[in-house]
């Protein structure tokens, strides 16, 4: 069945650095790709999406590259923020009219001023 | 604000007892999912409605059930409730089967 591992966190940066959060998926057929964000006490909310190969899904600075050779799907932001402080699930949805998405397991973000 | 509510916020109850959990979906969504959200498993899928049918079954426990009303709310049952239920339960809808899931803020339950 359909899987999608990201890595484990926490992860706790410096304002202004970089940020990479690995998530690869196991699907059959071509699913459509997310990155969720879950903000305390709130529920997860679409931060960006790449339906097909070689798609770059991008948001408030964050993006992410729909890589079907390495079944990958890595988010990245170049300068983070103390806002950007949140939990981040990758997704996979393989489509259909039924649209049951499968989520990671989140990665938790702390960002220090 | 996704548009979606649930309600009630917060939920504490005993082992073997029931609970309805319910959500109101964004205007004009026909579609209705329950997650559950725990530690040990993460986000897992549940159940979706599609304009008051069932259309998919995850891992959705026999004394789980869920319907989907006429006004396009949905309510989810949980019985003979057990400790390891607790968790937070979340709703999401969308427009149509490609469109991005809009989430709830969530129900926490607790069983004690």
């Amino acid at each position: 069945g359909d899987s999608v591992t990201q890595m484990e966190g926490p992860v706790t940066l410096s304002e202004e650095a970089f940020l990479t959060i690995n998530c690869t998926y196991t699907a059959t057929g071509y699913p459509s790709l997310f990155w969720y964000v879950q903000y305390p006490g709130e529920g997860l909310q679409l931060l960006l999406k790449a339906t097909k190969a070689d798609d770059k899904g991008s948001n408030k600075g964050f993006e992410a590259t729909y890589r079907k050779e390495t079944t990958s799907f890595h988010l990245e932001k170049g300068s983070v923020q103390v806002s950007d402080s949140a939990v981040y699930f990758c997704a996979l949805s393989s489509g259909g009219s039924n649209y049951k998405l499968t989520f990671g397991k989140g990665t938790l973000l702390t960002v220090n001023p | 604000d996704s548009g979606v509510t649930q309600t009630p916020k917060h939920l504490i109850t005993a082992t073997g007892q029931r609970v309805t959990l319910r959500c109101s979906p964004r205007s004009g969504d026909l579609s209705v999912y329950w997650y559950q959200q725990s530690l040990d498993q993460g986000l897992q899928f549940l159940i979706q409605y599609y304009n008051g049918e069932e259309r998919a079954k995850g891992n959705i426990l026999e004394r789980f059930s869920a319907q989907q009303f006429p006004d396009l709310h949905s309510e989810l049952n949980l019985s003979s409730l057990e400790l390891g239920d607790s968790a937070l339960y979340f709703c999401a809808s969308s427009d149509s089967p490609n469109s991005p899931l809009h989430f709830g803020n969530g129900t926490r339950l607790t069983v004690t």
